[in-house]
This record gives C-alpha cells, sequence and structure tokens, in this order.
C-alpha cells in the first residue's frame, strides 16, 4: 500500500523560507504514470494546487506561487521536497503531499501537516 | 487559468437523501475532471476521476457524470458517514484548480 508522509517545521518566520519533505514508501517515486504534487488548505479555507514534480525533474507551478516555490525530487531516497520563500502569514496552511495522475486524479494523499508563519 | 465553480457552497441532507452536486469549470476540460470527499481534519479522499470513473474501494452511491464544462456527483442515499465537504477539481491543464467545496451537513 503507498503511503506518503510530509516532514518539516511546523513554524516558519515571515519572509523566511518554508521547507517541506515528501517521503513515500510501498512504491517507487520513479514511476512512469504519475507525477508528485504538493497541495495547501488554509485554516477553513479551500485547496490550492501549488505544484507537481515528475521523477525525471519536470515541474510545473501554480502562476501565483511560482517566483516563490520550488519543487525537487530525489528518487534514491524516495522523496520529493517543497520551498517557499518569503513567506508571510497568508501562508499558513496545511500542506499536502500527493500521487497525481492528469488521467487517474490525485489518489494517494500524506496526511498533512500544519505550517504557521509567524515570528 | 480554469474557473471551478460548484453549487450549492452547502446543503442540508437527511440520511436516505439523494445528494446532487453540480461543479462548472470556466472552459472546456472534456471529462479531465475529478470528485474528493474531505472530513474535518483529514486529507481528502478521491471519490471520481474522469467524470464518471468511481475510484477503487468508494461505494456505489456515489457516482460522476457530465463532460467539457458541467458535471454532477451525485450520492444516490446519503449515509451518516458522507457527511462531509466536496470538492471538485479539473486536470485538463497543467495547473490543476479546485471548485470551492460543497458542505453537506445534517438536517
Amino acid at each position: 500500500q503507498l503511503q506518503l508522509q510530509e516532514s518539516g517545521p511546523g513554524l516558519v518566520k515571515p519572509s523566511e523560507t518554508l521547507s517541506l519533505t515528501c517521503t513515500v514508501s510501498g512504491g517507487s517515486i520513479s514511476s512512469s504514470s504519475y507525477y508528485w504534487g504538493w497541495i495547501r488548505q488554509p485554516p477553513g479555507k479551500g485547496l490550492e494546487w501549488i505544484g507537481s514534480i515528475y521523477y525525471s525533474g519536470s515541474t510545473y507551478y501554480n502562476p501565483s506561487l511560482k517566483s516563490r516555490v520550488t519543487i525537487s525530487v530525489d528518487t534514491s531516497k524516495n522523496q520529493f521536497s517543497l520551498k517557499l520563500s518569503s513567506v508571510t502569514a497568508a501562508d499558513t496552511a496545511v500542506y499536502y503531499c500527493a500521487r497525481q495522475a492528469t488521467d487517474y486524479g490525485d489518489d494517494y494523499w500524506g496526511q498533512g501537516t500544519l505550517v504557521t508563519v509567524s515570528s | 487559468d480554469i474557473q471551478m465553480t460548484q453549487s450549492p457552497s452547502s446543503l442540508s441532507a437527511s440520511v436516505g437523501d439523494r445528494v446532487t452536486i453540480t461543479c462548472r469549470a470556466s472552459q472546456s476540460i472534456s471529462s479531465y475532471l475529478n470528485w474528493y470527499q474531505q472530513k474535518p481534519g483529514k486529507a481528502p479522499k478521491l471519490l471520481i476521476y474522469a467524470a464518471s470513473s468511481l475510484q477503487s474501494g468508494v461505494p456505489s452511491r456515489f457516482s460522476g457524470s457530465g463532460s467539457g464544462t458541467d458535471f454532477t456527483l451525485t450520492i444516490s442515499s446519503l449515509q451518516p458517514e458522507d457527511f462531509a465537504t466536496y470538492y471538485c477539481q479539473q486536470s485538463y491543464s497543467t495547473f490543476p484548480t479546485f471548485g470551492p467545496g460543497t458542505k453537506v451537513d445534517i438536517k
């Protein structure tokens, strides 16, 4: 059974960089059929797609976040990572990682991790 | 960007009711439409992909239909565990977008 687990600091100071890692177990991140992505959800609000990466390193980003986002992959560790720079309180959210397929939806999700931006 | 809208934004229903949620895309997305269920404090769960395909393990009371710009999610007989928020998502573009959600609560 595929499992995804987010990890990283739960508190980040304004103007600093948010860094999260998603560890994939029970399957290979190098599968040719899927992208691996990040989605966030501010408290009490809806879902926002942040970006996705293919195992080869190809990336797609939300245009509204593109200038601040970097997603990378480490196939040797079966992990992919998110960096979001220059954070503000508006970036406070639960951050989810997920396996994504254009034709089949986002079928596996991590449990989510709350990141709070505060001094 | 492809904008997604949902209606209603919330609804109250009773166990056993038939529930229909509508999702509309700002441009044609063919059948690249997915539906998710989210319960408080939990990650979203994929219910329907490609507009009408039932994800493995999802009860058959859930069904989806539509193509182009207009889509529906139907719950044929609402069960206690179905009270949740439902989101549609287009995966047509390289920038997937979600609808704002429909909260289904107990009448």
